[in-house]
């Protein structure tokens, strides 16, 4: 079946330590996005991706990384730089003028 | 400034009632598209729906319509005899032309809590 996925649902980061969310997507989307929600907040854009090998900070880039070697493939690293990353975690997949395509979603937790 | 408004942060309906939820939007470009999602507590997004800008036709899907007004610039969501299942999060969105990256830009959110 076609989709997003993402893994883990949960993870637990210890203070200072690195982590990467894993997000896959077997649509054959060209874009593809990360979110960051707090609770009872919205979302909001970390990093997008248009097209492999290119990908744009969003509104709270600070303390993250991303790659984009595969079209198929968006990982994001969350860094001992980001100061409160425990959130809730969304990656998207789109074409353009088309709906956006969610993961399950990743709940990060420090402890 | 936001481009996508959602001033009801809370809303409470008793089963069976019908309710409306708000979405304004701010955008230059002549063609966009808007979205409605609906985000369980299982945290999921789920897609609802999506609009051009060109097409203002007001669409009904069951028990869900919306009206998109450009003149207004609204796109507001109505459940008729609401459910308890409707009880989400609901999240309207914009996109714009791809030469400013093709984001999609989310309102804050709307918490509904359907009572029994």
């Amino acid at each position: 079946d076609g989709g997003i996925t993402q893994s883990p649902k949960y993870l637990f980061r210890k203070e200072g330590q690195n982590v990467t969310l894993s997000c896959e997507q077997n649509l054959n989307h060209d874009a593809m996005y990360w979110y960051r929600q707090d609770p009872g907040q919205g979302l909001r854009l970390i990093y997008y991706s248009q097209i492999v090998n290119d990908f744009q900070k969003g509104d709270i880039a600070e303390g993250y990384s991303v790659s984009r070697e595969k079209k198929e493939s968006f990982p994001l690293t969350v860094t001992s730089a980001q100061k409160n990353p425990t959130a809730f975690y969304l990656c998207a997949s789109s074409f353009w003028g088309s709906e956006a395509f969610f993961g399950q979603g990743t709940r990060l937790t420090v402890v | 400034a936001q481009k996508v408004t959602q001033a009801q942060t809370e809303i409470s309906v008793v089963e069976k009632e019908d309710v409306t939820l708000d979405c304004v939007y701010e955008t230059r470009d002549t063609t966009y598209y808007l979205f409605w999602y609906k985000q369980p507590p299982s945290g999921e997004l789920v897609f609802l729906i999506r609009r051009n800008s060109f097409d203002e036709q007001n669409e009904i899907s069951g028990r869900y319509s919306w009206n998109f007004q450009k003149s207004t610039s609204s796109f507001n969501f109505t459940i008729t005899a609401s459910q308890v299942v409707d009880s989400a999060v609901y999240f309207c969105a914009l996109s714009e032309a791809p030469d400013t990256g093709n984001q999609f830009y989310f309102g804050t959110g709307t918490s509904l809590t359907v009572i029994p």
